[in-house]
């Protein structure tokens, strides 16, 4: 069974940074583009970040430009997101999302990790 | 950036009855080298992860009730849910991954009338 399991999210403080984690499991995690999305409370869903299969291309939306950076393990079998200078508009579940192939949708989706930016 | 707009903002129908989302796209979402529309819907509930629904603006994912259908090309697609059932209320987005920034609609809450 494929699975996606995000950890790592918690409350901190603006300005300050978080890495989530997602673990991977499954599939042959080596072989897919993986993805970032968040969904602010009661909002709609907004995309992160891409990546490719070995790591080589990033595609990232403007608002998280030089702030966020996405990475992965591939023999770990993990995706990552360093999340830096923290906003309180970040607040938001952060999901990852295996990407089938090359400009596709994205399934499945792991159960998300929440992220609180608060004084 | 190409802008996804679903209508309504949110929809009551009757079990049984249809359900019609629409999405509008702000650019055409169909490439033309290989004639297909890059939109997937998902169904969101309460308290759970975006579901995938349909991919290819009509291509129904395995293990997902044939009463859900898309169809749609360029920029105007919908998802119609035939015969609603109890386990359909949910919150629907469709998603366009033409180019990047991968965008989603703002999202249509399905509620029983």
């Amino acid at each position: 069974e494929v699975q996606l399991v995000e950890s790592g999210g918690g409350l901190v403080q603006p300005g300050g940074s978080l890495r989530l984690s997602c673990a991977a499991s499954g599939f042959r995690f080596s072989r897919y583009w993986m993805t970032w999305v968040r969904q602010a409370p009661g909002k709609g869903l907004e995309w992160m970040a891409n990546i490719k299969e070995d790591g080589s291309e990033k595609y990232y939306v403007d608002s998280v430009k030089g702030r966020f950076t996405i990475s992965r393990d591939n023999a770990k079998n993990s995706l990552y997101l360093q999340m830096n200078s923290l906003r309180v508009e970040d607040t938001a579940v952060y999901y990852c999302a295996r990407v089938p192939s090359t400009n596709s949708w994205f399934d499945p989706w792991g159960q998300g990790t929440l992220v609180t930016v608060s004084s | 950036d190409i802008v996804m707009t679903q209508s309504p903002d949110s929809l009551a129908v009757s079990l049984g009855e249809r359900a019609t989302i629409n999405c509008k796209s702000s650019q055409s979402l169909l490439y033309t080298s290989n004639n297909m529309n890059y939109l997937a819907w998902y169904q969101q509930k309460p308290g759970q992860p975006p579901k995938l629904l349909i991919y290819w603006a009509s291509t129904r994912e395995s293990g997902v009730p044939d009463r859900f259908s898309g169809s749609g090309s360029g920029t105007d697609f919908t998802l119609t849910i035939t015969s609603l059932q109890a386990e359909d209320v949910a919150v629907y987005y469709c998603q366009q991954y033409y180019t990047s920034p991968i965008t989603f609609g703002q999202g249509t809450r399905l509620e029983t009338k």
